[in-house]
């Protein structure tokens, strides 16, 4: 099975700061990377499918990145509603597969 | 509007069952994959189950293999999990989530989720 990790485990940054995100894969996904993003209380929401498209909906600030087994996930200005848990998922291989996660919260 | 709605949640003894409900809206139901994914308490996501539009392919953990039996009703628009030798480690938010592709068997992304039903096993 494959195995995916997460750096940070948390990131700490301010409103309006950019946040960048790892997710790391112990055998290539090719492009085959999901990000989540979640809140408390809240349904996970799809932000990007297949390492760089952004889900229905999405705003621009955020972009995915990557191939094989290191992806990126980027928000570019931080607004107080991306303070949340963001998990990565591969589908390259069944079953599907969750990082650990990068809690992004407020410094 | 797409919405995913869970049921069937709450407080069961270890070994006892509970059946978890999925009553979906907004799209074909009978045309896309579905799927349970849980997070225990301070844990991160880990999918449980899966079945197939028609019903032909279900798939589980291994950690609930055995235990568990994922079903769906397309008339209904509804799916369900029975969870039957429950365990302290069941504890957990579940979620029903719909695949982002209808008709297949390998994208699998989730682009709707419910909001969750805490099953929680406790003596």
């Amino acid at each position: 099975e494959i195995v995916l990790t997460q750096s940070p485990a948390t990131l700490s940054l301010s409103p309006g700061e950019r946040a960048t995100l790892s997710c790391r894969a112990s055998q290539s996904l090719s492009s085959y990377l999901a990000w989540y993003q979640h809140k408390p209380g809240q349904a996970p929401r799809l932000l990007i499918y297949d390492a760089s498209n952004r889900a229905t909906g999405i705003p621009a600030r955020f972009s995915g990145s990557g191939s094989g087994t290191d992806f990126t996930l980027t928000i570019s200005s931080l607004e107080p509603e991306d303070f949340a848990v963001y998990y990565c998922q591969q589908r390259s291989n069944w079953p599907p597969a969750f990082g650990p996660g990068t809690k992004v919260d407020i410094k | 509007e797409v919405q995913l709605v869970e049921s069937g949640g709450g407080l069961v003894k270890p070994g006892g069952s509970l059946r978890l409900s999925c009553a979906a809206s907004g799209f074909s139901f009978s045309s896309y994959s579905m799927y349970w994914v849980r997070q225990a308490p301070g844990k991160g996501l880990e999918w449980v189950s899966s079945i197939s539009s028609s019903s032909r392919y279900i798939y589980y953990a291994d950690s609930v293999k055995g235990r568990f039996t994922i079903s769906r009703d397309n008339a209904k628009n509804s799916m369900y999990l029975q969870m039957n030798s429950l365990r302290d480690e069941d504890t957990a938010v579940y979620y029903c989530a719909k695949q982002i592709v209808p008709d297949s068997t390998s994208s699998y992304y989730f682009d709707y989720w419910g909001q969750g039903t805490l099953v929680t096993v406790s003596s």
